[in-house]
């Protein structure tokens, strides 16, 4: 499977505790963006990495959340002080430049 | 910012009818615009994508038609089977820099046989 992967797939944690989550990216691709999808919704543009920089952030990444993609590879997304409000869908989602946006299947967050 | 409305949000057809959802976005400057299907418990899929300057765009039973002076794109899929049933959802960016995509709020499709 030469696709996106996210780990874990399911994560349900307390308020309070610290949560990390892991994409590896289709392989060659630069860009790696991170999206969080609630239900009902679709998903939002949290943050997007060119290789090992991050170039971008939304105002939905409170300082609680930070990523980082270190080599330029894999990325994990960290939320500390988990809040019931953080309850979501994180998705993982790759590119080559401009090009298509391939997303994982993501990683469900329950927050009680 | 850009924004994206979608319709309808439920959408019900028997198999063998065509399929209509329309999106409409704010931004002028948007220029690009995939769909993605999004099965239960699984990440988005793209199915079809088109840029600013394609009006039309075709593959096997799905199609995209874009009219950028309306603003407003829409995702026509045909001879649909029960395999189409998803959420689809629609998408806008602009194509320079980086690909921030401003998503829809969803069409859930039904296809019964």
């Amino acid at each position: 499977d030469t696709g996106v992967s996210q780990d874990p797939r399911h994560k349900i944690t307390k308020r309070g505790q610290n949560v990390t989550f892991r994409c590896d990216p289709i392989s060659e691709h630069n860009r790696l963006y991170w999206y969080r999808q609630t239900l009902g919704q679709g998903p939002e543009f949290l943050t997007y990495f060119q290789n090992e920089a991050q170039l971008e952030k939304s105002r939905l990444l409170s300082d609680r959340f930070s990523a980082e993609r270190p080599k330029g590879s894999f990325s994990t997304l960290e939320i500390q002080r988990t809040e019931q409000g953080d309850s979501a869908m994180y998705l993982c989602a790759s590119s080559f430049i401009t090009d298509t946006q391939y997303f994982g299947p993501g990683t469900r967050l329950t927050v009680l | 910012g850009e924004n994206v409305e979608q319709h309808p949000s439920t959408l019900s057809v028997q198999e063998g009818d065509s399929a209509v959802i329309k999106c409409t976005y704010s931004d002028s400057a948007s220029n690009y615009f995939p769909w993605y299907k999004q099965e239960l418990g699984k990440g988005p899929q793209l199915i079809i994508d088109i840029r600013s300057n394609v009006g039309e765009k075709k593959d096997q039973r799905i199609a995209v038609t874009l009219n950028k002076t309306a603003k407003h794109f829409s995702l026509h899929i045909t001879e649909t089977q029960p395999e189409d049933s998803a959420v689809y959802f629609c998408a806008a960016s602009i194509d320079s820099g980086f690909q921030k995509l401003v998503f829809g709020t969803g069409t859930r499709l039904l296809v019964s046989p």
